[in-house]
């Protein structure tokens, strides 16, 4: 089964950039690698998805490395509303139609330092 | 446009009872998925639904049932409570399901089962 693996805290100066890792050394080939982000007392929300090339978004950038077995969540000045706990998910098709696993990390929580 | 509403936002229930959750989509949405998040075991998932449709579930017993209405609000039941089933339920709507759109979550339910 796949796992990912985070670290269970990073701290951060704002403005400063931030380099969240991802550990998913089980990783198939056609499984997705999510991250969201939820911040104290709310849902978690979304922060950006790949596959296999390297996204940006407005929020963050995802760097996937070429064996796909590990990823790095990157924002790029951090600012206070930042702090949270970021999740990198993978979902994985499973084989009938829209049948897909789900396997979350435990998550980083950030602390951004003003 | 209004957000994930899920209903109510805390609930005390006594072991061996059972509980109904709810969750209103966003308009529109047609996939409505559950998760429990507890300290513990962190965030997982319980099942999916999709236009009234269970489409995919995770690994919880069968006490844990769901179902989806035709205005794709979508219930969640928990029978015979257990202890160990205090929680943060989450529920979360995508257009088209998880993984391929972005996931939008509501708030969560607190449950505590004394």
């Amino acid at each position: 089964d796949a796992k990912t693996t985070q670290p269970n805290s990073m701290e951060s100066n704002e403005e400063e950039p931030v380099h969240l890792p991802c550990n998913h050394s089980t990783i198939s080939g056609t499984d997705y690698i999510h991250w969201y982000r939820q911040l104290p007392s709310q849902g978690p929300e979304y922060v950006i998805h790949g596959l296999t090339s390297n996204v940006n978004n407005r929020m963050a950038s995802l760097a996937i490395a070429e064996d796909r077995k590990s990823s790095t969540l990157i924002l790029h000045r951090a600012t206070l509303r930042d702090a949270a706990v970021y999740y990198c998910i993978l979902r994985a098709h499973m084989s009938g139609g829209s049948n897909y696993k789900l396997t979350f990390g435990k998550g980083t929580l950030l602390t951004v330092n003003p | 446009k209004a957000g994930v509403t899920q209903t109510p936002r805390y609930l005390i229930k006594t072991r061996g009872q059972q509980v109904t959750l709810s969750c209103s989509p966003i308009s529109g949405h047609r996939s409505v998925s559950w998760y429990q998040q507890t300290p513990g075991q962190g965030l997982q998932f319980l099942f999916e639904y999709f236009s009234e449709t269970q489409r995919n579930k995770g690994n919880f017993p069968g006490r844990f049932s769901g179902r989806q209405f035709s205005n794709s609000r979508s219930e969640m039941n928990v029978s015979t409570l257990e202890l160990g089933d205090s929680a943060l339920y989450l529920c979360a709507s995508s257009g088209t399901g998880w993984g391929d759109t972005e996931a939008f979550f509501g708030q969560g339910t607190r449950l505590t089962v004394v």
